[in-house]
């Protein structure tokens, strides 16, 4: 089946530094994945959407300069949150569906971003 | 903004009883999704029922899908202890790559 890989799946950093976060699709190739954020006992946040070879596109509220996504190849595509602050801390999943959201879509296993 | 809102937003039952869980979405869909999370984990896809489909079975798991009420169900029959988890319906619309529209979950826990 299609598996996602993200990494790392925990990361304390110090404020004003930056964390990049990286989700691979193992065995397919994925031109578009997502990135969410979610926050404790709550609901997935659609961050942004993340397509290979042109730039991300961000929801709304979602600041671009903060959260910097690249999707430089079929099968990767980082997260860096920049010049990071407490209020950033947070579980963040990204997914991928090798056949679209038609058939359902596979997540990562997670990152916990812990801003000191 | 949420599409799918699910209910009840926490379930606690006895392992071997079935469990329900209802989600509710506002516009047009293509398929409907159900995921797993278990606590700081990444989400586990279940079943998707597509817009022309009213039911659907996966090993203990059974989605109903009522189109008319924007209405969907999850069914977990003979539950068990692993199946303590939050539970997640997705909308999603026509086409590759659509982004899903998650509800706020429901938390369910399986007493042994």
């Amino acid at each position: 089946g299609a598996v996602v890989s993200q990494h790392p799946s925990r990361v304390i950093c110090k404020s004003g530094t930056s964390v990049k976060i990286e989700c691979r699709s193992l065995d397919f190739q994925a031109t578009t994945m997502f990135w969410y954020r979610q926050f404790p006992k709550k609901s997935l946040m659609l961050m942004a959407t993340s397509n290979e070879g042109s730039k991300a596109t961000y929801e709304q509220g979602v600041e671009k300069d903060k959260f910097l996504i690249n999707h430089a190849s079929l099968t990767l595509s980082t997260l860096t949150v920049t010049s990071a602050h407490p209020e950033d801390s947070s579980f963040y999943i990204c997914s991928a569906g090798a056949g679209g959201s038609d058939y359902g879509y596979t997540f990562g296993s997670g990152t916990r971003l812990t801003v000191v | 903004s949420q599409q799918g809102e699910e209910d009840p937003q926490a379930l606690s039952i006895q392992e071997g009883e079935n469990a329900t869980m209802n989600c509710s979405y506002k516009t047009s869909i293509n398929n409907l999704q159900w995921y797993r999370q278990n606590s700081g984990r990444g989400l586990v896809h279940l079943i998707l029922i597509r817009s022309n489909e009213r039911e659907k079975h996966s090993g203990r798991l059974r989605v109903t899908l009522d189109t008319s009420k924007k209405s969907s169900s999850l069914l977990i029959t003979a539950s068990r202890a692993a199946d303590t988890a939050s539970y997640f319906c997705a909308t999603g619309p026509t086409g590759a790559n659509s982004k899903l529209t998650f509800g706020k979950g429901i938390t369910l826990s399986v007493r042994p």
